[in-house]
């Protein structure tokens, strides 16, 4: 079975600090894998997705992630966070085929403080 | 942008009572699900409806959950009778070719 890991439950930054927000699967194939936002009281937004080809991968909000296949990972990175920033952010993936049945990781809470 | 919207934001029942959440999925997808978060846990897949028909479930979804299309527009999911640990929030999401799925903004369910 799939199972997602995201280290950092709670993550406090100042505004302009970098990001990086870790995230490991386990999985026995080929994954797609996705970073999803939800800012308070929305839903959950696609920061990013990837299926193939390019590991390092460009998102919205100057966001990105890299797939590191011989780490199982795909960590978010973003260089200089602002405050509107503070957010949810989830990893999750998907077998092959698309987001049909996404397994996510708990969550890590991101405050950005000014 | 079109949006996935979920009916109602907050509901609260009784224990032992029917509920019937509502989705409106984005008009040109074909493919629909419904999660759910218990609070302070993960996100977890329940259902995939595709075609008229359940795609797949998790062992989650069980005998008091079901799932219908009654229209064209509207994904309902329903709960027979519900548990207290039914308490959750509970997301509707639609993709166009399972590629990537747009969540809606989740229904708050309370049983009490």
């Amino acid at each position: 079975a799939q199972s997602v890991s995201q280290h950092n439950h709670h993550v406090i930054l100042s505004e302009a600090a970098s990001l990086e927000l870790g995230c490991n699967y386990s999985y026995g194939g080929t994954v797609n894998l996705f970073w999803y936002v939800q800012y308070p009281g929305q839903h959950l937004q696609l920061l990013l997705k990837y299926f193939s080809g390019d590991p390092l991968v460009k998102g919205i909000k100057g966001f990105e992630a890299e797939f590191i296949k011989s780490k199982f990972s795909f960590n978010l990175r973003k260089p200089s966070v602002q405050w509107s920033d503070t957010a949810e952010y989830f990893c999750a993936v998907s077998p092959p085929g698309g987001g049909n049945k996404l397994t996510f990781g708990t969550g890590t809470q991101l405050k950005v403080e000014l | 942008e079109p949006e996935v919207t979920q009916t109602p934001s907050h509901q609260v029942t009784q224990m032992g009572q029917e509920v019937i959440l509502r989705c409106v999925p984005i008009s040109n997808h074909l493919y629909f699900y419904w999660y759910r978060q218990i609070l302070g846990q993960k996100v977890e897949f329940l259902v995939s409806f595709y075609n008229n028909e359940i795609s797949e479930k998790s062992e989650i979804f069980d005998d008091q959950f079901s799932v219908e299309r009654p229209d064209g527009s509207n994904f309902t999911l329903k709960i027979r009778s519900t548990k207290l640990e039914d308490s959750a929030m509970y997301f509707c999401a639609s993709s166009e070719n399972r590629a990537e799925a747009f969540f809606g903004q989740g229904t708050r369910l309370t049983v009490v």
